[in-house]
């Protein structure tokens, strides 16, 4: 059966840090790989997905960025965190299916940026 | 642009009741709708999946309609239990892009 995997479950960083999260899914090849954040009141944003290797879509501007250096790994980083970046943070996969596969998340990583 | 609107926001009901929690979506032209539960502090538990030529799925107790042509969807919970607590959302892809709009959430209570 598939898995995936984030970490760390929880983060304090200052601002200015720099941030690198993680995120890896087993049981399964070439899945498409999302980042989103959910901040409190805000609901859901998606941030990056990627569908292959080194393919990184951004879905908003931010001092985020996203990199896929091998297909089940997902990494989420930043060179200088700001306090906005503060939240919590959701990793997904979906399958290629042509029916439009379902989403599956991590168990998230809450960010503070203090 | 797509906009999906959960109402209510927040819901507590006894033990035992059968409850519906309801989803409208802007854009009819929906690919599939997708029902989700967080529990508090953890990620997201995918409950049921319905394609848009569907009407409906059912997963035990749970079960989704979906009216396209409407833009609303419903889950209905039967038999509430204490466990069912938890935060149900639901999402809306456009096409086969695997792109999901959220809906802001249902927070519901089951209380004992």
């Amino acid at each position: 059966s598939q898995t995936i995997h984030q970490w760390p479950a929880t983060l304090v960083q200052p601002v200015g840090s720099p941030l690198s999260l993680e995120c890896t899914v087993e049981g399964t090849s070439n899945p498409n790989l999302y980042w989103y954040r959910q901040a409190a009141g805000r609901g859901l944003q998606l941030l990056f997905y990627s569908v292959g290797i080194g393919q990184i879509s951004s879905e908003v501007p931010q001092n985020l960025s996203a990199s896929r250096p091998q297909d089940r790994q997902f990494i989420l980083s930043s060179k200088k965190l700001l306090l906005s970046d503060s939240g919590f943070y959701l990793c997904a996969w979906s399958g290629r299916r042509g029916l439009g596969s379902p989403l599956h998340f991590g168990n998230g990583t809450r960010l503070t940026v203090t | 642009k797509q906009e999906v609107t959960q109402i209510p926001a927040a819901l507590s009901v006894p033990e035992g009741e059968n409850l519906v929690l309801n989803c409208s979506f802007t854009d009819s032209a929906i690919y599939n709708l997708q029902w989700f539960r967080q529990d508090p502090g953890k990620g997201l538990t995918s409950l049921l999946l319905i394609q848009s030529s569907q009407r409906e799925q059912t997963s035990g107790r749970l079960n989704a309609s979906l009216d396209k042509s409407s833009g609303r969807s419903t889950l209905y919970i039967a038999a509430s239990q204490p466990g069912d607590s938890a935060t149900y959302l639901c999402a809306v892809r456009l096409d086969a892009g695997n792109m999901l709009t959220f809906g802001g959430g249902t927070r519901l209570m089951v209380k004992p």
